[in-house]
């Protein structure tokens, strides 16, 4: 069973640049969601993918989008970088959204940083 | 804003003790969850308790989940230095529209085991 990976593991950026996170769920897994977690706090919800369609957002702005594809895999994009978006982002898959009680599989995260 | 709030934010045992960490919440959930973090690395989901239990165990781990109180407990038995890590609580609930498919974590607790 693979488990979930994300690419790149390390990243650094300039600020107003943009940026593509990739993430490959666990197989099985037909459910991704993106956190960002700042350092020292709790990862914060970004949004969540089932079927290719975002379908549940947190408050974070447009300029974060994201795509599922057929196989599952999953794209985070950030445009117009801000020195606040330096952080981990995490995927996660789930073999179905999380309100059917399905626990979260996390990749290792992709550390941005924006100077 | 942070739905669950960790309780202490950090604690140093020695191994053998067991250590507690709380978690309180604000709204309805539909089931909470524990994960635990290695200095920035994934998550790693522990043990999820649905809202209509009151009590779960796997292996070392104990969770208590009181919904009149707002409140979830986990307890780790017998700890060792390779229980060093972040503690995350996360809350689904299943509101529908955009809250649908996402988990609120609290700041986490930092758990020290002394060898």
């Amino acid at each position: 069973e693979t488990g979930v990976t994300q690419s790149p593991t390390h990243l650094i950026k300039t600020r107003g640049q943009q940026v593509t996170l990739r993430c490959s769920s666990q197989s099985g897994h037909n459910t991704v969601s993106w956190y960002q977690q700042a350092l020292g706090q709790g990862p914060q919800f970004i949004f969540q993918y089932y079927r290719e369609e975002e379908n549940g957002r947190g408050n974070f702005p447009p300029r974060f989008s994201g795509l599922q594809f057929p196989n599952y895999s999953s794209e985070l994009n950030v445009n117009a970088l801000e020195l606040d978006d330096s952080a981990l982002y995490l995927c996660a898959s789930s073999p179905t959204p999380q309100g059917l009680h399905s626990p979260l599989h996390f990749g290792n995260g992709t550390r941005l940083t924006v100077t | 804003s942070q739905q669950g709030e960790e309780d202490p934010q950090a604690l140093s045992i020695q191994e053998g003790e067991n250590a507690t960490m709380n978690c309180s919440y604000k709204t309805s959930i539909n089931n909470l969850q524990w994960y635990r973090q290695n200095s920035g690395r994934g998550l790693v989901h522990l043990i999820l308790i649905r809202s209509n239990e009151r009590e779960k165990h796997s292996g070392r781990l104990r969770v208590t989940l009181d919904t009149s109180k707002k409140s979830s407990s986990l307890l780790i038995t017998a700890s060792r230095a390779a229980d060093t890590a972040s503690y995350f609580c996360a809350t689904g609930i299943n509101a529908g529209g955009t809250s649908y498919g996402k988990l609120t974590f609290g700041q986490g607790t930092i758990l020290t085991v002394h060898p």
